[in-house]
């Protein structure tokens, strides 16, 4: 099993441009979110999905996407990149549908110019 | 929202000693996670514990969901320990599903 995988690992956007950072997993867990990690700060939710067809709002959603059309792939759009946006991405996920032990991924770097 | 507060934020130590690590969070919650992030940034998930006690090696975590706080215990430190220390909790919304709120970490640096 290889978990939680997100590419790109690293990237280097200028403010407008729009990207998508990919997160699959192949352990056929339901439940799938997204967190951003600043500086001195611990994980923020994004956006999470509790299975296919379904997704919501976390807790700094404003400026990025998220679709679940499958099991295994959540991945997350900026639609118009900022500075602010600056930021380490970290895909997870877990098995039951009310969190249970969470799985990230590796992370991805993000730098808007 | 629910806060969840770890102290403390930094905490250095020499290789071999032991730590206790503190998570506190201010409502009910269904469960509760330790996560370990290393200087690769790196997240491992340590325990899920939404209440009682687990060892796991030099590891141990005591969650007393009543009172609303968590402990992280760490004996005979290495300094492969080093890194941050991340508490999560979980907070049921009726509506919207369940999300985990993480503490802002304890920074752990283990020196030879």
């Amino acid at each position: 099993n290889a978990g939680v995988t997100q590419t790109p690992k690293f990237q280097v956007l200028k403010t407008g441009q729009s990207m998508t950072l990919q997160c699959a997993q192949d352990m056929n867990h339901e439940y799938m979110s997204w967190y951003r990690q600043d500086p001195g700060m611990g994980l923020r939710l994004i956006h999470y999905s509790v299975g296919a067809g379904i997704t919501d709002q976390g807790e700094v959603p404003n400026g990025y996407n998220v679709s679940r059309s499958t099991t295994e792939d959540f991945p997350l759009r900026l639609l118009s990149a900022a500075p602010s946006q600056t930021s380490v991405y970290f895909c997870a996920s877990s098995y039951y549908h009310s969190t249970g032990e969470l799985f990230f991924g590796e992370g991805s770097r993000l730098t808007v110019l | 929202g629910i806060q969840v507060e770890q102290s403390p934020p930094d905490l250095i130590l020499q290789e071999g000693a032991n730590s206790t690590l503190r998570c506190n969070f201010s409502d009910s919650v269904n469960n509760l996670q330790w996560f370990h992030q290393n200087p690769w940034g790196q997240l491992i998930n340590l325990f899920y514990i939404p209440s009682g006690t687990k060892q796991n090696g030099r590891l141990s975590a005591t969650t007393v969901a009543t009172e609303r706080y968590s402990l992280l215990y760490i004996s005979s430190s290495q300094t492969t320990d080093s890194g941050v220390y991340f508490c999560a909790v979980e907070l049921v919304e009726e509506t919207s599903g369940s999300r985990l709120t993480f503490g802002e970490g304890t920074q752990l640096t283990v020196n030879p």
